[in-house]
C-alpha cells in the first residue's frame, strides 16, 4: 500500500489566488482528516469525515477555508481566497486504530 | 489552558543519555494515548500505543498515570537517530488530541 498521498507536496501562491490541496486516503480506511502545523499553534485539527460524511468541521478557521470527499479515495481541501497567515503544512490522516499520515503539503502564501 | 500541554524544550542529550518526557492532559474523559513523532519537515508517525499497566518496546517505556492525568516517555540509551520531536495524543472519541510537542537532539 502506498499510503496517505498528497498533493502538491509544495505550493507557493499569491494573497488572494485559490488553493487546492488534494489527499488520496489509504483504501479501506474509513476516516479521513485534515490538519494544520504551524511553529506558532502546532498541529491542529480542521476536520474530519466517516464514510466520506464531514462529522465535525468546528476546526476550520472560516468561510475561506472549505473541504470536500466525494467519495472514498478522495477529498479536497480548498482555501479561497488565501491569505499569507495560511501559510503551513497541512496533513491529510487516515485513521484504522492509529492515525496514518500522508507527507503533508507545504503552502506558502505570499 | 490548553487541552495538551507538553514542554516544548529542546531537550538537548549526549548520546547514551537517558531521557524522559512527561505529557499533562486536562480532559479526565480521555480514553486512549499515544507517543507519535516527527522528524523535521516529515510527518507524525506512531512511535507506540500507551497502556494503563505501562509498556514498553526496546529503549522506549510509556507510562499512564491517570489519577494525575499525565503520561510520560523514557528513552534509555539514546542514539543519534532519536533526535526528533515527540508528539503527545490523547483520544476522546474519535477524536486525536495532539500536543504540540517535545524537541530532542541528541548530540555526538
Amino acid at each position: 500500500d502506498a499510503g496517505v498521498i498528497q498533493s502538491p507536496r509544495h505550493e507557493v501562491t499569491e494573497m488572494g489566488q485559490e488553493v487546492t490541496l488534494r489527499c488520496k486516503p489509504i483504501s479501506g480506511h474509513n476516516s479521513l482528516f485534515w490538519y494544520r502545523q504551524t511553529m506558532m499553534r502546532g498541529l491542529e485539527l480542521l476536520i474530519y469525515f466517516n464514510n466520506n460524511v464531514p462529522i465535525d468541521d468546528s476546526g476550520m478557521p472560516e468561510d475561506r477555508f472549505s473541504a470536500k470527499m466525494p467519495n472514498a479515495s478522495f477529498s479536497t481541501l480548498k482555501i479561497q481566497p488565501s491569505e499569507p497567515r495560511d501559510s503551513a503544512v497541512y496533513f491529510c490522516a487516515t485513521q484504522r486504530g492509529e492515525q496514518f499520515f500522508g507527507p503533508g503539503t507545504r503552502l506558502t502564501v505570499l | 489552558r490548553k487541552e495538551v500541554e507538553q514542554d516544548p524544550g529542546p531537550f538537548n542529550v549526549p548520546e547514551g543519555a537517558t531521557v524522559a518526557f512527561n505529557c499533562t492532559y486536562s480532559n479526565s474523559a480521555s480514553q486512549s494515548f499515544f507517543w507519535y513523532r516527527q522528524d523535521c519537515r516529515k510527518e507524525p508517525k506512531l512511535l507506540m500505543s500507551v497502556y494503563s499497566s505501562g509498556n514498553e518496546d526496546g529503549r522506549f517505556t510509556a507510562q499512564l498515570n491517570r489519577a494525575s492525568q499525565y503520561i510520560s516517555l523514557l528513552i534509555r540509551d539514546s542514539k543519534l537517530s532519536d533526535s526528533a520531536t515527540y508528539l503527545c495524543v490523547v483520544i476522546r472519541g474519535q477524536n486525536f488530541v495532539f500536543g504540540p510537542g517535545t524537541r530532542l537532539s541528541v548530540l555526538p
